[in-house]
C-alpha cells in the first residue's frame, strides 16, 4: 500500500517562495506518478499539475506554469513542490497524490501553506 | 479546460436514504471520471474510477454511472460516516479538473 507522507505547516510572505515535500514509501517510486492538488480555504479542489506517463512528462495547469517547480529525488523516494512569488491567494493546503492512470488513488495528508504579511 | 458541474453543492439525508449527486462535463470525457471523498479536515479518498468500478475496500453502497457527459454517484442507504463532501473529476485530458463538490449532512 502506497503510503505520502508530506512536510509541516508552512508560513511565508508575500513574494516569497515555498517547498513542500512527499516522502512515498510502499511502491517503487520511480513506478509512481505524483500530482499536486490545492485547497483553499473552505474551497474545492485544484488541480496544479503532475507527471504523465503517456507523454513522459510534468504537464502544469496553465495558471501555476511559470511560478510552479515539480521536482523529484528518486534516491530517497521523495518529490518536491516549490512555488514561487507568493501572494495571500496561494493560502491553501496542499495535496500530493500518486495518478499514473489519471485518477488519484493514493493522497498525502496535506501541507497548509499560509502567506501573510 | 473541461469544466465539470456538479449538483446539487449541498444536500441533507436521512440514514438509510439514497442519495445522488451528478456531474455535467462541458464536453464528452468518455467514461474518463472519478469520484473521490473527502471528511473534514482530512485528505481526500479515492472511491470510484472509470465512472463506474469501485476502488478495493470501498463499501458497495456506493456506485457511479454515466458516459460522454452526463454522470451519477450514488450511495445507497446513507450512513453516518457518509458526512462528508463529494467531488468529481474528469481525466480524460489535461487539465484534470475537479467538479465543484458536494456536502452531504444528515438531515
Amino acid at each position: 500500500q502506497v503510503q505520502l507522507v508530506q512536510s509541516g505547516v508552512e508560513v511565508k510572505k508575500p513574494g516569497a517562495s515555498v517547498k513542500v515535500s512527499c516522502q512515498v514509501s510502499g511502491h517503487a517510486f520511480h513506478e509512481l506518478s505524483i500530482h499536486w492538488v490545492r485547497q483553499a480555504p473552505g474551497k474545492g479542489l485544484e488541480w496544479m499539475g503532475g507527471f504523465h506517463p503517456e507523454e513522459f512528462e510534468t504537464v502544469f495547469a496553465q495558471k501555476f506554469q511559470d511560478r510552479v517547480v515539480m521536482t523529484e529525488d528518486t534516491s530517497t523516494g521523495t518529490a518536491y513542490m516549490e512555488l514561487q512569488r507568493l501572494t495571500v491567494e496561494d493560502t491553501a493546503v496542499y495535496f500530493c497524490a500518486t495518478g499514473g492512470q489519471g485518477y488519484l488513488d493514493s493522497w498525502g495528508q496535506g501541507t497548509l501553506v499560509t502567506v501573510t504579511s | 479546460d473541461i469544466q465539470m458541474t456538479q449538483s446539487p453543492s449541498s444536500l441533507s439525508a436521512s440514514i438509510g436514504d439514497r442519495v445522488t449527486i451528478t456531474c455535467q462535463a462541458s464536453q464528452d470525457i468518455n467514461h474518463y471520471i472519478t469520484w473521490y471523498q473527502q471528511q473534514p479536515g482530512k485528505a481526500p479518498k479515492f472511491l470510484i474510477y472509470d465512472a463506474s468500478n469501485l476502488e478495493a475496500g470501498v463499501p458497495s453502497r456506493f456506485s457511479g454511472s454515466g458516459s460522454g457527459t452526463h454522470f451519477n454517484f450514488t450511495i445507497n442507504s446513507l450512513q453516518p460516516e457518509d458526512i462528508a463532501t463529494y467531488y468529481c473529476q474528469q481525466y480524460e485530458n489535461v487539465p484534470r479538473t475537479f467538479g465543484g463538490g458536494t456536502k452531504v449532512d444528515i438531515k
